[in-house]
């Protein structure tokens, strides 16, 4: 089935800096990858998502790339604020079922 | 829009009880909602898919007597923990497929369950 790994687990950050978030796939047939953000005790916010016939997506500080032949996309976030700490998870989908195969998250610390 | 709504927020019950969570889709019909247990500083461990009308499709390890789901309407799922013991303390958190066709989740805020 399909595994999906996500590196690091914690990034810590200089306050405006660039942040990049990597994930890896197992299954060439996985179509959908979407990135969530979760604070403590919320619920998880998706931030940003890409379909496999797009090689990369931008929203404002946001962007998410996608290379299908190493089966690898990567979260950027460029100007990093305080209020961007939290924990990143991304995830892939084949949409026969719909259902999300998660990586494990990543802590992102933004330091004053 | 696509806003998912869930309740209760927290409860607190003793053992051998049971407790329902409902998780509703406020702005949009939702033909697939999943339900997701989170333990702390883990990722989102995926319980079961649940289709309106049918029966509900459980992931290899969660028991369906125990963790029983309902999707009676396209806006509404429920899970009903039954005989709760404290190792079912958890965050439950519900999501609803968006649009016809897509992949898109959008997610409850959860449902803090301990177990005393």
């Amino acid at each position: 089935g399909e595994n999906v790994e996500q590196h690091p687990s914690t990034l810590s950050v200089q306050e405006g800096d660039s942040a990049v978030i990597k994930c890896t796939y197992s299954d060439s047939a996985s179509n959908y990858f979407p990135w969530y953000k979760q604070e403590l005790g919320k619920r998880p916010q998706l931030i940003i998502d890409i379909r496999s016939n797009v090689g990369e997506k931008k929203d404002q500080r946001i962007a998410v790339t996608l290379n299908k032949t190493a089966k690898h996309f990567s979260l950027h976030i460029t100007e990093t604020q305080p209020e961007d700490s939290a924990v990143y998870f991304c995830a892939a989908s084949k949409g026969s079922n719909y259902q999300l195969i998660w990586g494990a998250g990543t802590k992102l610390i933004i330091k004053p | 829009g696509a806003v998912v709504s869930q309740h209760p927020s927290r409860v607190i019950c003793k053992s051998g009880t049971s407790v329902k969570i409902e998780c509703r889709s406020l702005d949009f019909q939702a033909t697939t909602m999943f339900w997701y247990r989170q333990f702390p500083k883990k990722s989102l461990m995926l319980m079961a898919t649940s289709n309106e009308g049918s029966k509900a499709t459980y992931e290899q390890g969660v028991e369906k007597d125990k963790f029983l789901i309902n999707h009676a309407s396209l806006t509404l799922s429920t899970l009903t923990v039954t005989s709760a013991h404290p190792e079912d303390s958890s965050f439950y958190i519900c999501s609803a497929r968006y649009g016809q066709g897509a992949d898109t989740q959008y997610f409850g805020p959860g449902t803090r369950l301990t177990v005393l």
